[in-house]
C-alpha cells in the first residue's frame, strides 16, 4: 500500500491565484482530514469528510474548498491565494472500524509560499 | 474548544537519558494521539490511546482521563530518536479531526 499521497510536494503562487492541492489513500478509510501547519503553531483541521459525498468545515476552512467524489481522493482548492495560506499541507486519513477516534495516517506534506 | 498544552516546548538531552513530553488538554476527548515528526517533515502516529498505558519498544504513552493529562515517555534514548514530538485530542464534541499541541523539539545528544 502506497497509504496517503500528496501531491505537489512544493508550490509556488502569485497572489490571487488558485490551485488544487491533490490527496489520495489507499487504505479504504472513511475518513480524510486537511491540515495547515505554521511556524511554530500546532496543526490545525481545515477541512473533513466521513464518507464519499459528505465534508464539513474544520477550525480554519476560509479560502478553501473540497470534495469527496469517491472514498480515494480529498481534493483541496484554494480559491484567489493569499500570503496568509503560505503553509506546510498535511492530508490524512483514518477510521477504521473505530471511526474517526482510530489512528490517522499523514501523508507526506505540501509546502506552499504565495508570493 | 480544547486547548492542548505540551511541555518541555525543547529538550536537548544526552544519549541514554530516559525522557519525559507532558500533554495537558481542557475539555473531554474520546483519544488522545501522540504523533512524531521528523526533521525531513513527515508526521507518523505512534500512539492512539483512550485510556491507561501503551507500551511500543522504547516508547510508552500513558494517559489520565479524570486530570486531563498524558505522557511520553522515552527509555535508553537515541540520538535517532531526535524529532518533534506532538500531542493531539479527538474531543468528545465538536468537528471530527484532531486538535494539536505545538510539539516539543526533542534533540537528542551523542
Amino acid at each position: 500500500n502506497a497509504g496517503v499521497t500528496q501531491t505537489p510536494k512544493f508550490r509556488i503562487l502569485k497572489i490571487g491565484q488558485s490551485m488544487t492541492l491533490q490527496c489520495t489513500q489507499d487504505m479504504n478509510h472513511n475518513y480524510m482530514y486537511w491540515y495547515r501547519q505554521d511556524p511554530g503553531m500546532g496543526l490545525k483541521l481545515i477541512y473533513y469528510s466521513v464518507g464519499a459525498g459528505i465534508t464539513d468545515k474544520g477550525e480554519v476552512p476560509n479560502g478553501y474548498n473540497v470534495s469527496r467524489s469517491t472514498t480515494e481522493d480529498f481534493p483541496l482548492r484554494l480559491e484567489l491565494a493569499a500570503p496568509s495560506q503560505t503553509s506546510v499541507y498535511f492530508c490524512a486519513s483514518g477510521g477504521g472500524l473505530a471511526g474517526s477516534t482510530d489512528t490517522q495516517y499523514f501523508g507526506p506534506g505540501t509546502r506552499l509560499t504565495v508570493l | 474548544k480544547n486547548e492542548v498544552e505540551q511541555s518541555p516546548q525543547n529538550l536537548t538531552a544526552q544519549e541514554g537519558e530516559f525522557i519525559t513530553i507532558n500533554c495537558s488538554y481542557s475539555v473531554g476527548i474520546s483519544a488522545l494521539h501522540w504523533l512524531q515528526q521528523h526533521p525531513g517533515g513527515g508526521i507518523v502516529s505512534l500512539f492512539m490511546l483512550s485510556s491507561g498505558k501503551k507500551k511500543h519498544g522504547r516508547l510508552i504513552a500513558t494517559i489520565n482521563i479524570q486530570e486531563k493529562h498524558s505522557s511520553l515517555h522515552i527509555t535508553a534514548s537515541h540520538p535517532r530518536d531526535s524529532a518533534v514530538y506532538i500531542c493531539a485530542v479527538r474531543s468528545l464534541w465538536g468537528a471530527d479531526g484532531l486538535t494539536f499541541g505545538k510539539g516539543s523539539h526533542l534533540i537528542i545528544q551523542p
